[in-house]
């Protein structure tokens, strides 16, 4: 059973840049939550994907932006890099019929370094 | 909003021991989920264990268990008879039961790293 998978593990980028992260949900999983963490910092919520649709959004600006595809895998894409988006970004899948129950399972992560 | 609070930073516990950690959190809803997280330093986020907030019974996984206090919104974390494996930063995380299926954010705390002395 294949758990969640992100790519790539690591990104160096220049500021003004743009990125593209990716997610791979667990096997069966239909929705994507994607997360920013600061070092040493919790997790902070940047949006959720059901259905190739944004669900919800953190409190983040519109730089950031996502897409879910039919397979349910989902991309998250950061645009004019900042050196503050400097973080683990980490991806969670869950499925969202299973109401009540959804627990989220997350991947490994990507470090972004933005110099 | 909901916030998740973890007053301690750090924690230490000798291998074989039990160690507790720490969170409180506030929310103005009567159902709810809430999880504890671990991180080791391969970064990958593991789920300990859950606890839904209308089950009285503290939820309980092999070597951990929780004390959940709903009307003090506490809920903590022991670990018994720790192990070299359980170093790692330890997350507690909130989630509103009204936030069903595709609406599930997860609000964490910032964390405790615990470290397990041989």
């Amino acid at each position: 059973d294949a758990g969640v998978t992100q790519s790539p593990t690591h990104l160096i980028k220049t500021r003004g840049q743009q990125v593209t992260l990716r997610c791979s949900p667990k096997s069966g999983h239909d929705t994507v939550s994607w997360y920013q963490q600061a070092l040493g910092q919790g997790p902070q919520f940047i949006f959720q994907y059901y259905e190739e649709e944004e669900r919800q959004r953190g409190n983040f600006p519109d730089r950031f932006s996502g897409h879910q595809f039919p397979n349910y895998s989902s991309e998250l894409n950061v645009n004019a890099l900042l050196l503050g988006d400097s973080a683990l970004y980490l991806c969670a899948s869950s499925l969202a019929r299973d109401r009540g129950q959804e627990t989220q399972y997350f991947g490994p992560g990507t470090r972004l370094l933005v110099l | 909003a909901q916030t998740v609070t973890q007053s301690q930073p750090e924690m230490s516990v000798q291998e074989a021991e039990t160690v507790t950690l720490s969170c409180t959190y506030d929310t103005s809803e009567s159902d709810y989920y809430l999880f504890w997280y671990k991180q080791p330093p391969s970064r990958q986020m593991i789920l300990v264990i859950r606890q839904e907030a209308y089950k009285q019974q503290n939820a309980t996984e092999n070597r951990f268990s929780v004390n959940f206090q709903k009307a003090a919104k506490s809920f903590s974390l022991k670990i018994s008879d720790s192990q070299l494996g359980d170093a790692a930063m330890y997350f507690c995380a909130y989630r509103s039961a009204f936030m069903t299926g595709a609406n599930s954010k997860l609000t964490f705390g910032k964390g405790i790293t615990l470290s397990v002395r041989p």
